[in-house]
């Protein structure tokens, strides 16, 4: 089974910097899909960002990035120019490309305060 | 459009109690998804949907639970003699289809107190 580690449970950052969290999985798997998402105390849970897993390119919107490390099963997330609104807690989830491919296995989370 | 829609808000019951928890997807999306999200877990799966059948059931924790879609629309979890441990954010989402292609789009949850 895919597990999907988070080993932070909170960061905090000033606003207008960039901050980056961590994320790591295990699986034996060779094709995969990788997603960030973000919670609001609203609860509401928003796709940030994916990478196909057979995809060399890093994956970008706007001010978020990923840096996907297939080889060492690493996926973390950049939020650059930091703004209020991106306080938050942020799941790294991992779909498999076969077999159970409609469920997301997700991390623990990590709570992000941005500071004024 | 509107986006998935779940309801209650919040319910609080009592131990033993069953109670209905309803989610309304995102209108032309096939698959539909529960979650749940507690403290002591995080975010696991449940169940899932793809129009009225559900193909996999495994994340259902006990036979207390169930779950039906009518319709291919709407769906009703059902959480049969509640216990203290079901309390819990519960998440539904929907998607296009059920490829791993589709994004997953989430409600607001249920959050269920059971006293």
């Amino acid at each position: 089974a895919q597990t999907v580690t988070q080993s932070q449970p909170e960061m905090s950052v000033q606003e207008a910097e960039t901050v980056t969290l961590s994320c790591t999985y295990d699986t034996s798997e060779s094709d995969y899909y990788l997603f960030w998402y973000k919670q609001p105390p609203s609860r509401q849970m928003i796709l940030v960002i994916r990478q196909e897993a057979y995809k060399q390119q890093n994956a970008t919107e706007n001010r978020f990035s990923v840096n996907f490390q297939k080889a060492a099963k690493s996926f973390s997330l950049k939020i650059s120019d930091s703004q209020l609104g991106d306080a938050a807690m942020y799941f790294c989830a991992y779909r498999s490309y076969g077999g159970s491919n409609y469920k997301l296995t997700f991390g623990k989370g990590t709570l992000l305060t941005v500071n004024p | 459009g509107a986006g998935v829609s779940q309801s209650p808000s919040n319910k609080v019951t009592e131990k033993g109690k069953d109670v209905e928890l309803r989610c309304d997807p995102i209108s032309g999306h096939t698959a539909l998804y529960w979650y749940r999200q507690s403290l002591g877990q995080g975010l696991e799966f449940l169940i899932y949907f793809q129009g009225n059948s559900a193909p996999d059931k495994s994340g259902l924790p006990s036979d207390r639970f169930s779950a039906e879609r009518t319709g291919g629309s709407v769906s009703t979890l059902t959480i049969q003699r509640t216990q203290q441990e079901d309390s819990a954010v519960y998440l539904c989402a929907s998607s296009l289809g059920g490829r791993f292609t589709d994004t997953q789009y989430f409600g607001p949850g249920t959050r269920l107190t059971v006293l």
